[in-house]
């Protein structure tokens, strides 16, 4: 599975828009971007996920570019409860084992 | 509801002694997954399994047991050989096979400290 880098940290203003970048250099045709978050001392929860297309459902929105090296994830308006580390993970879907390689991930901070 | 149940949330054992971990999942999921999380650290997985009956070791498998006798359930033995077991383990299941709709779903997490 692809390498991703996403920075380490970054605030967000309560009500605002929470652009949390990922940079993916090294995807292949057949990976997708998924986006994971947890929340301190819980499992890791399921936001979105895309292959080429943007893609937007109730929790956030994704935007790939052209060239898929690198994607954005969109919290349109950010509370409080968003707090949490936001993983983004490149992988190939439905290939065996499958496991979901977590890096670094950005801790996200949403101050009122 | 349907969901994934890990118990306990909390477990402390001695040195020593092997420990059983419970994951229960009511979501017909045919995949089921055991990760460790460290401090500060991403996941890593020990175990998995794509169907009853059949499991595959993972990336650090050594010192851990499991079983899948039922499509539901997937504990996880932590046994004395595990030389750092104090962790956060994390239970996940999907629906193999299935593209991109291939999402890992995961439980609340059961917090071990080995004393």
């Amino acid at each position: 599975d692809a390498k991703t880098t996403q920075p380490p940290s970054m605030d967000c203003a309560e009500g605002r828009a929470a652009n949390l970048p990922c940079n993916h250099s090294t995807i292949s045709g057949n990976e997708y971007v998924y986006w994971y978050r947890q929340i301190h001392s819980q499992g890791p929860q399921y936001i979105i996920h895309g292959l080429k297309n943007n893609e937007t459902n109730e929790m956030a929105s994704l935007i790939i570019t052209e060239d898929r090296k690198s994607s954005t994830l969109i919290l349109p308006h950010a509370t409080l409860r968003d707090t949490a580390v936001y993983y983004c993970i490149v992988r190939v879907a439905g290939a065996a084992g499958n496991k979901l390689t977590f890096g670094g991930g950005t801790r996200v901070l949403v101050k009122p | 509801d349907g969901g994934i149940t890990q118990s306990p949330k909390y477990l402390f054992r001695k040195e020593g002694q092997n420990v059983t971990l419970s994951c229960e999942q009511n979501l017909n999921h045919d995949a089921m997954y055991w990760y460790r999380q460290d401090p500060g650290q991403g996941l890593r997985l020990i175990y998995y399994s794509q169907i009853v009956n059949d499991f595959q070791k993972g990336d650090i498998a050594e010192g851990y047991s499991v079983s899948r006798e039922k499509k539901e359930s997937f504990p996880l033995t932590v046994t004395s050989a595990q030389k750092n077991p104090t962790a956060f383990y994390l239970c996940a299941s999907s629906v193999p096979g299935q593209g991109a709709r291939d999402t890992q779903y995961f439980g609340p997490g059961t917090r071990l400290t080995v004393l």
